[in-house]
């Protein structure tokens, strides 16, 4: 079975910074390109980033560029979200999703807020 | 960036009636490999989207057959026949034919 579970979300400052990981299991990792993806409390859902099996191609929506870095660690079975410089339009529950987007994760709440 | 507009924003139903949703796409959707990746996705209250059509017409495992995907190159349509009670919620499209991916705003199915 397909699993995929995100961590790491929470309460930020503006400006600060968090790491997301999205915890995999059921199949082979290493194989599939993975995504994030978020959604705002009571919106429609966003694309954010997305990574080959190999980390050698990397897109990022431009609301994110410069300032979230999408990674993996195929040993470890994990994908990571580096979010930096956060703006309170970035409170957003956070999904990750596997690489043709059919399996995603239960989401992880990130409330940017001072 | 690929625009994807979806109608209608709310669509009231009866149990057992039909549902029909449309999605839009500002540019074709047919990629260089001549696939075309939009894909039909329900996202119940509380829940993760699940994936119910992908490639215009592809149910995925355990999908009911009442649901049908159908289109081409920038117009798509999602059918839903004999509407239960466990159907209803939030209906998105999606395109990953083009970087950055989008999807559309999406449609409430509800009861009316």
């Amino acid at each position: 079975e397909v699993q995929l579970v995100e961590s790491g979300g929470g309460l930020v400052q503006p400006g600060r910074s968090l790491k997301l990981s999205c915890l995999a299991s059921g199949f082979t990792f290493s194989n599939y390109g993975m995504n994030w993806i978020r959604q705002a409390p009571g919106k429609g859902l966003e694309w954010v980033a997305s990574i080959s099996s190999s980390s050698s191609y990397i897109y990022y929506a431009d609301t994110v560029k410069g300032r979230f870095t999408i990674s993996r660690d195929n040993a470890k079975n994990t994908l990571y979200l580096q979010m930096t410089s956060l703006r309170s339009e970035d409170t957003a529950l956070y999904y990750c999703a596997r690489r043709y987007l059919d399996y995603w994760g239960q989401g992880v709440m990130v409330t940017v807020s001072s | 960036d690929v625009v994807m507009t979806q109608t209608p924003v709310s669509l009231p139903v009866s149990l057992g009636g039909q549902a029909s949703i449309s999605c839009r796409s500002s540019q074709s959707l047919v990629h260089s490999n001549g696939n075309t990746y939009l894909h039909w996705y329900l996202q119940k209250p509380g829940q993760s989207p699940q994936l119910l059509i992908y490639r215009v017409s592809n149910r995925f495992s355990g999908v009911p057959d009442r649901f049908s995907g159908s289109g081409s190159g920038t117009d798509f349509t999602l059918k839903i026949s004999r509407v239960e009670p466990e159907d209803l919620g939030d209906y998105y499209c999606l395109q990953s034919t083009h970087f950055p991916y989008t999807f559309g705003a999406g449609t409430k199915l509800e009861l009316k």
